[in-house]
């Protein structure tokens, strides 16, 4: 059973800037989170989505987007990058919403110069 | 607020040399708890949920408890390919969104 893919694995942006990241989950998995890892923060919740609906939100400002389509695929999109937004973006799946196990991408490394 | 905490930030052991990681919690209405793997560069790996006072899970060499507060991952004879930053996870009841610990950077020399 495939993984998590996430796309691009790396990206350089330039601030001000807009990026869109994507997100496959695990075949059959209707939930898709995102979070951003920094290594001052940690991982923070960004969103989740279930069933093309987004269930939660987490405290990131509204450039941070996202969206889930009828295939489950998701996408983040940020707009007027920051250099702080500098981080690696993970994407998890899961089979349902809420409380089950996450299943980790490998993450994209969006670096903001 | 909901908080998670893990102690200590980083760990060095000798091959073989057991230990333990701890993961304290404060959460509103606790819907699970759970552990992660992750090595440089790679997205976390799921390790194991817990969803109750007194439920423990092996895996291999490594063995997950939890009570009330606090949650122990018990790392028996490590090996040099256990090294990496384990996190911990709890899922809030209250707010429907999971909270990560900073995690636990693992070194065991051979």
């Amino acid at each position: 059973k495939a993984g998590v893919t996430q796309t691009p694995r790396y990206l350089i942006k330039t601030r001000g800037q807009q990026v869109t990241l994507s997100c496959s989950p695990i075949s059959g998995h209707r939930s898709v989170s995102w979070y951003q890892q920094t290594p001052g923060q940690g991982l923070q919740f960004l969103f989740e989505y279930f069933s093309e609906t987004q269930r939660n939100k987490g405290n990131f400002p509204g450039r941070f987007s996202g969206r889930q389509f009828s295939n489950s695929r998701s996408e983040m999109n940020v707009s007027t990058l920051e250099l702080g937004d500098s981080a690696l973006y993970l994407c998890a799946s899961s089979p349902g919403a809420g409380f089950t196990e996450a299943f980790f991408g490998q993450g994209t490394r969006l670096t903001v110069v | 607020e909901d908080q998670v905490t893990q102690s200590p930030e980083a760990l060095r052991l000798q091959e073989g040399e057991s230990s333990s990681l701890n993961c304290s919690y404060t959460v509103s209405g606790l819907r699970g708890l759970f552990w992660y793997r992750q090595d440089p560069g790679k997205g976390p790996e799921f390790l194991f949920t817990l969803y109750s006072a007194g439920e423990e899970k092996e895996k291999e060499r490594l063995k997950a408890t939890l009570t009330k507060k606090e949650s122990f991952l018990h790392i028996t004879a490590p090996k040099p390919e256990d090294s990496a930053t384990y996190l911990c996870a709890v899922a809030s009841g209250n707010t429907g969104k999971l909270i990560f610990g900073q995690g636990t950077t693992l070194q065991v020399k051979p």
